[in-house]
């Protein structure tokens, strides 16, 4: 079953940092590029950052460029979210996302539950 | 920076046919995807590269993009259709990705 779970989030202060991850089954992240969208309460939908296939290239909104980071682990079939430097305005939940494009979007056809992070 | 713009809301009867636009620079040039969103669920594929409609999509939607504008069209609106809807696309780099503003649809 293809399916995508993050986890990781919680309250943290301003200025800390936080990892979040994206398990995903069912599928080699490899073979897709990879999202993470957020959604502050009750506001619209936000693009955070994108690893194309082989994380050979990440782009970032630009609210989080040199504050956020994305990566992988291959051989766990993970796909992890690195935030420091948190602003109150980060509070939101973060979904990850896979993109059926191998090096742009194709569409996000497949989509985790979401992590709720709370910077306070 | 980019910017996707939407109709705030649109409200339609059941049955009648609703129509959400999307506004950008680089839609001329570039696909605009189409994502559906529930009351607290994850967003959900509805149309992709400006016409095409995912596996399991209903026909009622469907998509149309003409110069910098992209439209959403849900022909005979269900009630289950209400929820917001939100185009996606890239400025003229492709490295800047970005949401619509996001529009609620009101079947009632």
């Amino acid at each position: 079953q293809v399916q995508l779970v993050e986890s990781g989030g919680g309250v943290v202060q301003p200025g800390r940092s936080l990892r979040l991850s994206c398990s995903a089954s069912g599928f080699n992240l490899l073979g897709y590029g990879m999202h993470w969208v957020r959604q502050a309460p009750g506001k619209g939908l936000e693009w955070v950052a994108v690893t194309w296939s082989h994380g050979s290239d990440n782009n970032y909104a630009e609210s989080v460029k040199g504050r956020f980071t994305v990566s992988r682990d291959n051989s766990n079939n993970i796909f992890y979210l690195h935030m420091s430097g948190l602003r109150v305005e980060d509070t939101a939940v973060y979904f990850c996302a896979r993109d059926q494009g191998l090096v742009h979007t194709d569409g996000m056809d497949v989509w985790g539950h979401g992590t709720t992070v709370i910077v306070s | 920076s980019y910017e996707l713009t939407q109709p705030h809301s649109v409200s339609v009867s059941p049955g009648q046919t609703a129509r959400i636009t999307c506004s950008g620079d680089a839609l001329a040039k570039k696909y605009t995807f189409w994502y559906q969103q529930k009351s607290d669920q994850a967003p959900v594929l509805v149309i992709s590269e400006d016409t095409r409609r995912p596996s399991g999509i209903p026909a009622r939607f469907s998509g149309s993009s003409s110069g910098t504008v992209a439209t959403l069209t849900i022909s005979g609106a269900q009630v289950e259709d209400e929820a917001d809807y939100y185009c996606f696309s890239t400025d003229s780099s492709g490295n800047l990705l970005v949401f619509g503003t996001g529009t609620k649809v009101s079947v009632l």
